[in-house]
């Protein structure tokens, strides 16, 4: 089975330029995540789908960041524009389904990543 | 708010010898706790996870965990570390609603030969 893939693995920018990550989750799965890890840290959610809408993004900086999945399967990230602080990994993690109950929890699978620097 | 403390960034064993990577959580109901693993380029796979019963977790590559409540502690250990263990490790907390986890900052684990 294939697993979450992500392009491109890693991207170089100026700041104030805008970027643009894909992400492409596991057949079938319904829910998708998109995490920052900046270095030295865990990753932090950002954003979370479920099919083509929006579950959370409280932690997603609305004036730079834009998450869009628009035929619930494929995810785009977009920053624009980039600042030196958003160098970070970016991960996006699908599951089976959203659910709210930890007692049928469905496990994430993670992509490797795109490696961002912002100079 | 939920939180997970790793007080060790970077660990370094020697190959064969006994591990544990500490994981401290700050949750004021029933934790559900993970530990995951990153490997360089790769992403976050999953060790094991705890959500009830047996307090002493077993997971893949012969990892195991216990989970302590009366010192909010979630620390992974191994008998016998590998070469190909030397990875990024992180503990991670699950979120009141919608499968949130919420990591730690990670520990670095070296291994010697």
């Amino acid at each position: 089975e294939a697993g979450v893939a992500q392009s491109p693995r890693y991207k170089i920018i100026e700041k104030r330029q805008s970027v643009a990550f894909w992400c492409n989750p596991i057949s079938g799965h319904a829910t998708l995540y998109w995490y920052q890890q900046i270095l030295g840290q865990g990753p932090k959610l950002l954003i979370q789908f479920q099919n083509n809408g929006v579950v959370d993004d409280s932690q997603l900086p609305k004036d730079r960041f834009s998450a869009e999945r628009l035929k619930g399967v494929d995810s785009t990230l977009k920053i624009q524009p980039a600042k030196l602080e958003d160098s970070a990994v970016y991960l996006c993690a699908s599951s089976l389904i959203l659910s709210r109950r930890w007692s049928t929890y469905n496990e994430q699978f993670f992509g490797p990543g795109t490696r961002l620097t912002v100079l | 708010a939920q939180s997970v403390t790793q007080p060790d960034i970077h660990i370094t064993v020697s190959e064969g010898a006994s591990l544990e990577l500490r994981c401290n959580y700050s949750y004021g109901a029933t934790p559900y706790l993970f530990w995951y693993v990153q490997s360089p380029g790769q992403g976050l796979q999953l060790l094991l996870k705890y959500f009830s019963g047996d307090t002493l977790v077993q997971g893949i590559k012969g990892f195991e965990a216990e989970f302590k409540r009366s010192q909010s502690s979630f620390n992974l250990r191994k008998p016998s570390v590998h070469w190909s263990d030397a990875a990024e490790y992180f503990c991670a907390v699950g979120a009141l609603d919608g499968n949130k986890l919420v990591f730690g900052a990670g520990t670095i684990l070296r291994v010697k030969s």
